[in-house]
């Protein structure tokens, strides 16, 4: 099972928004509303921000926002912070019944 | 409050054996499905195996599949991975992490497929 492809990184300015693909194929992503998103600071675990695409968490803001389209899935960061600089790692079930998390994408704010 | 520690990492040489714990609290364990993930140093997350409250349904990943063993104890809250034939490729910080259920009116109908609580991670390093 490959990994699912993010973008290495994205940037962008405070109160601005940036936008993290996920790519997978249509044994993963595109198969099932099965995507979840998770955000991870330097030298901490990992925190899960979205599921089943589009669901947040109870406490985790609307700023953060997830949709999908065919084998892609996105996740949507508006009005950046200073403590959103973490990395992002989207996840999928697959049809194997395993799960298979995407390559990590590290958000930048200027 | 809901807890995962784990432990039981280390360093070990190529080819030997590791048995990582998970131990969990605060929740009604032999309800959920449990995983580990690992994250080698400077990468990204890979799941590794995955364990259902009943240890009826097992997955592991291709990687790991014959070398590593995912089992639990529901008695004890705690769940295992038997690591064996270590590689250097194995040199990672072990997570043990839970399915996300549904749950209403204290029945629970509905696995949701992330990953909803994590623990601290345990580091395990292969090398000679």
């Amino acid at each position: 099972q490959s990994a699912l492809t993010q973008p290495p990184s994205v940037s962008g300015s405070p109160g601005q928004s940036v936008t993290i693909s996920c790519t997978g194929t249509s044994t993963d992503v595109g198969r099932y509303n099965r995507v979840s998103w998770y955000q991870q600071p330097p030298g901490t675990a990992p925190k899960l921000l979205i599921y089943e695409v589009t669901t947040r968490p109870s406490g985790v803001p609307d700023r953060f926002s997830g949709s999908k389209s065919a084998n892609t899935a996105f996740l949507t960061i508006s009005g950046l912070q200073a403590d959103d600089e973490a990395d992002y790692y989207c996840s999928s079930y697959t049809i194997s019944s395993a799960y298979v998390f995407g390559t990590g994408t590290k958000v930048t704010v200027l | 409050e809901v807890q995962l520690v784990e432990s039981g990492g280390g360093l070990v040489t190529p080819g030997g054996s590791l048995r990582l714990s998970c131990a969990a609290s605060g929740f009604t364990f032999s309800g959920y499905t449990m995983n580990w993930v690992r994250q080698a140093p400077g990468r990204g997350l890979e799941w590794v195996s995955s364990i259902s409250g009943t240890s009826d349904y097992i997955y592991y990943a291709d990687s790991v599949k014959g070398r590593f063993t995912i089992s639990r104890d529901n008695a004890r809250n705690s769940l295992y991975l038997q690591m064996n034939s270590l590689r250097a490729e194995d040199t990672a910080v072990y997570y043990c992490a839970r399915i996300l259920l549904y749950c209403s009116g204290g029945r629970c109908f509905y696995e949701y497929h992330a990953m909803d609580v994590w623990g601290q991670g345990t580091t395990v390093t292969v090398s000679s």
